[in-house]
């Protein structure tokens, strides 16, 4: 089945401690991206990757790393968590990076909870 | 800048009544995209609809319709004998630049179905 797989679905960390939220796809997508969806806001996107080795920012990067080392992997890292990053995460996954042929897949979430 | 605003924060209908969900949005761009996405309780992102900025036909799947209209730049979502089942968050979103595959998302409308 074609998917996208986020884990943990769910996290509870503390202020400082590392940690990473695992993003893959199955469908050999070039396009990956992280959104974080906080009341009121809407989601808004953290970082996108139009292949690998190639990530830019969204609008919302500061706190965030990404890598993608891999076509099927997209990791998002959060080196030192603040409570001002609780939040519902998702990744998502598209063919190729324009709107035109391929549309969005997101996985179904991670929400985090930094205390 | 692209900006989509989901002037209806929550909305609380009973049973069987027609409902309308509101979405204007802002870009530049001659070319677009817009979407609708639905998460219900559960959390996820479920896709209902893309429509191209060069197609203001308005779209009808069962109960679903959707109407697009560049005049007033809106796009809303109208659901038809309601049901509990609809209950969900609500989500319009935008991808222009030129056909990149950022989704400019909006606030969301909370729209709660009562039997």
């Amino acid at each position: 089945e074609a998917q996208v797989t986020q884990n943990p679905r769910y996290l509870i960390t503390v202020t400082g401690k590392k940690l990473t939220v695992t993003c893959s796809q199955n469908m050999n997508h070039e396009y990956m991206s992280w959104y974080r969806q906080d009341p009121g806001l809407g989601l808004r996107q953290i970082y996108y990757s139009m292949n690998v080795e190639v990530t830019d920012k969204g609008d919302v990067p500061e706190g965030y790393k990404v890598s993608r080392k891999e076509k099927r992997n997209f990791p998002l890292i959060l080196e030192s968590p603040s409570p001002n990053q609780t939040s519902l995460y998702f990744c998502a996954s598209s063919l190729y990076g324009s709107s035109y042929n391929s549309p969005l897949h997101f996985g179904n979430g991670t929400r985090l909870t930094v205390t | 800048a692209q900006k989509v605003t989901q002037a209806q924060t929550e909305i609380s209908v009973v049973e069987k009544e027609d409902v309308t969900l509101d979405c204007v949005y802002e870009t530049r761009d001659t070319t677009y995209y817009l979407f609708w996405y639905k998460q219900p309780p559960s959390g996820e992102l479920v896709f209902l609809i893309r429509r191209n900025s060069f197609d203001e036909q308005n779209e009808i799947s069962g109960r679903y319709s959707w109407n697009f209209q560049k005049s007033t730049s809106s796009f809303n979502f109208t659901i038809t004998a309601s049901q509990v089942v609809d209950s969900a968050v609500y989500f319009c979103a935008l991808s222009a630049d030129q056909g990149a595959q950022k989704l400019v998302f909006g606030q969301g409308t909370r729209l709660t179905i009562n039997p």
